[in-house]
């Protein structure tokens, strides 16, 4: 079974800009996390999107937004970009999105502002 | 506020030396403690989900364990490839997912 991907891998935007990052969660899996990991903070949560809806969000500004699609994949976007939104941008998936399920993380993309 | 610490934050052992990860956590109502294992550049792999006080799980070399307060996760006769940082999460309150609560980490080297 094919594990969550993200795209791009890799991405350098300068301040001002805005960017969008892509999430294909594991097949069947239908909750989607986001999570933000600086080496200061290290790993934040964003929001979680289960059925194209977002049932929770963390403590992040409204720059930060997400969606999630019918097939379950989702995207994340952050807008005005700010040299503190570098980071590795982390992606989860669940298969019901409750409490005690087991979130499954992608390789992440790594976001630089400059 | 849910709240995990990790220690030590960092552990440097010879190989087959044993030692264990301590990972204390405060939260309102556990509904479950997550390992895993994050390589450099890599996303987290996922490694036991233990749910209740008195629980323990085993793969390979390692071993996790938890208790009211905090959750060990034990390393016998590490081989140089168990070198990672080893992250503590824990997920509490209701039904839905509300996001992992991560602590800072154990980066763990195994020297050959």
């Amino acid at each position: 079974k094919a594990g969550v991907t993200q795209t791009p891998r890799y991405l350098i935007k300068t301040r001002g800009q805005q960017v969008t990052l892509s999430c294909s969660p594991i097949s069947g899996h239908r909750s989607v996390s986001w999570y933000q990991q600086t080496p200061g903070q290290g790993l934040q949560f964003l929001f979680e999107y289960f059925s194209e809806t977002q049932r929770n969000k963390g403590n992040f500004p409204g720059r930060f937004s997400g969606r999630q699609f019918s097939n379950s994949r989702s995207e994340m976007n952050v807008s005005t970009l700010e040299l503190g939104d570098s980071a590795l941008y982390l992606c989860a998936s669940s298969f019901r999105g409750t409490a005690t399920d087991t979130q499954y993380f992608g390789p992440g993309t790594r976001l630089t502002v400059l | 506020e849910d709240q995990v610490t990790q220690s030590p934050e960092a552990l440097r052992l010879q190989e087959g030396e044993s030692s264990s990860l301590n990972c204390s956590y405060t939260v309102s109502g556990l509904r479950g403690l997550f390992w895993y294992r994050q390589d450099p550049g890599k996303g987290p792999e996922f490694l036991f989900t233990l749910y209740s006080a008195g629980e323990e799980k085993e793969k390979e070399r390692l071993k996790a364990t938890l208790t009211k307060k905090e959750s060990f996760l034990h390393i016998t006769a590490p081989k140089p490839e168990d070198s990672a940082t080893y992250l503590c999460a824990v997920q509490s309150g209701g039904g839905g997912a509300d996001g992992l609560t991560f602590g800072k980490g154990t980066h763990l080297i195994i020297q050959p």
